[in-house]
């Protein structure tokens, strides 16, 4: 079965610091993984995705993502947050063939807290 | 190119109604994912259409059921809700079904709230 695991609830970061989100994943076959992010009453945003290729993926608003295979993860990076960054962010991972379909499992979420 | 609109946006009901949620896709854009958001379960699947077929289901009840329609547009039903309904429901809109290649693209929600 496929699983998303965000193991913080909660990031507090100073504004121009770098920023780790972290992600660990379980999935049978190659990982289809992706990061969201939501602001407040408003749905969720697209920010990247890893389907295969380079370890590091480049996505919207200056965020990357590092897929390591060996560690089942795919950490959200930025090397310097922003105020407007605060946001709640998901990880979601969907199986490729023969996993039972293309559901995309989400995690809890971690909320980012940027200070001035 | 006009995003994903869901309606209503809020909505308020007791226990044991039912409602309707709908969804419209971008344009162009076949298949419609539904989720549900609580602070508890976080983000849950519920199901997928394409092309007026459910292609993928999550583990909820048989009170939950949806449809679409050959515009694409669809709609989302619960029957004899209960407090734990109370949730946002997310709508999601891709161009096609599944696939990693796929980006969904999210509604606002609709905010349900089950008195």
């Amino acid at each position: 079965a496929q699983s998303v695991a965000q193991p913080e609830d909660q990031v507090n970061v100073a504004e121009g610091n770098p920023l780790t989100v972290k992600c660990t994943y379980s999935v049978s076959g190659n990982p289809y993984l992706f990061w969201y992010v939501q602001y407040p009453n408003r749905g969720l945003q697209f920010l990247l995705k890893y389907i295969t290729g380079d370890n590091l993926v480049k996505g919207s608003y200056g965020f990357e993502a590092e897929f390591n295979k060996s560690q089942t993860s795919f950490h959200l990076k930025k090397p310097s947050a922003l105020v407007s960054d605060s946001a709640l962010y998901f990880c979601a991972v969907r199986g490729g063939r023969g996993t039972g379909g293309f559901k995309t499992i989400f995690g809890a979420g971690t909320r980012l807290f940027v200070k001035a | 190119k006009a995003g994903v609109t869901q309606t209503p946006r809020y909505l308020i009901k007791t226990r044991g109604q039912q409602v309707t949620l709908s969804c419209s896709p971008i344009s162009g854009h076949r298949s419609v994912s539904w989720y549900q958001q609580t602070p508890g379960q976080g983000l849950q699947f519920l199901f997928e259409y394409f092309s007026e077929t459910q292609r993928n289901k999550g583990n909820f009840p048989g009170r939950f059921s949806g449809r679409q329609f050959s515009n694409s547009r669809s709609e989302m039903n619960v029957s004899t809700l209960e407090l734990g309904d109370s949730a946002l429901y997310l709508c999601a809109s891709s161009l096609q079904a599944g696939g990693p290649r796929n980006e969904q693209f999210f509604g606002p929600g609709t905010r349900l709230t089950v008195l």
